[in-house]
């Protein structure tokens, strides 16, 4: 069992369209984090959450701490935004990652 | 300011041979983190130091190792390769330690085939 499930795991929308990727996990964490890896393999830390909501420009970030759920919108999606998104928590000395959700915006 | 420099980009080695990864870390940085990437598992955390000290450790064998130099640099090193260690091997620094505390930046990779 992962302590870490996304979905969708994969996404295809038209650009413009609002998207919304989700995480849960099973432990509890200090913090969560979202990531996004673009093709070729680097990665940009998003978001780090401990609780309610963050924003940076069009994206989106919530965590319900009772309900172990988060969720990364994107609103007015771009073909830029192509990339896979990783929700990555932190349980004491462990780190636990999603399988990631990849996402391809069509022009 | 220069971000996270790995080296080198790419390697590739026979089983049984021994690696040596390389991470410079944004000036500042004392922490730094590593994780390996696989199709298969995805991202698995290896190890952290912060401040020349191994702090946190992931299910790994004792294979894989790792330093930290007191100029914040990290090398990790994995021994007696598998076909299985061919990953991305990504690095990671922060301010402080874990995610938990800090965001992390991440380097560009090494991709490391083992045949």
């Amino acid at each position: 069992k992962n302590e870490v499930e996304q979905s969708p795991q994969n996404l295809t929308a038209q650009e413009g369209e609002f998207i919304t990727i989700n995480c849960s996990y099973s432990v509890g964490i200090s913090a969560l984090h979202w990531l996004q890896q673009h093709p070729g393999g680097g990665i940009v830390s998003l978001f780090m959450l401990s609780s309610g909501k963050k924003k940076h420009g069009r994206l989106i970030a919530t965590i319900n701490i009772q309900e172990k759920h988060s969720s990364l919108h994107i609103t007015a999606s771009h073909p830029r935004d192509s990339a896979v998104y990783i929700c990555a928590v932190r349980n004491g000395n462990q780190f636990y990652f999603g399988t990631g959700t990849s996402l391809t915006v069509i022009p | 300011k220069a971000g996270v420099t790995q080296t080198p980009r790419y390697l590739i080695k026979t089983r049984g041979q021994q690696v040596t990864l390389s991470c410079s870390p944004i000036s500042g940085h004392r922490s730094v983190s590593w994780y390996q990437q696989t199709p298969g598992q995805g991202l698995q955390f290896l190890f952290e130091y912060f401040s020349e000290t191994q702090r946190n450790k992931g299910n790994f064998p004792g294979r894989f190792s790792g330093r930290q130099f007191s100029n914040s640099r990290s090398e990790m090193n994995v021994s007696t390769l598998e076909l299985g260690d061919s990953a991305l091997y990504l690095c990671a620094s922060s301010l402080g330690t874990g995610l938990a505390k800090n965001i992390q930046y991440f380097g560009a990779g090494t991709r490391l085939s083992v045949l």
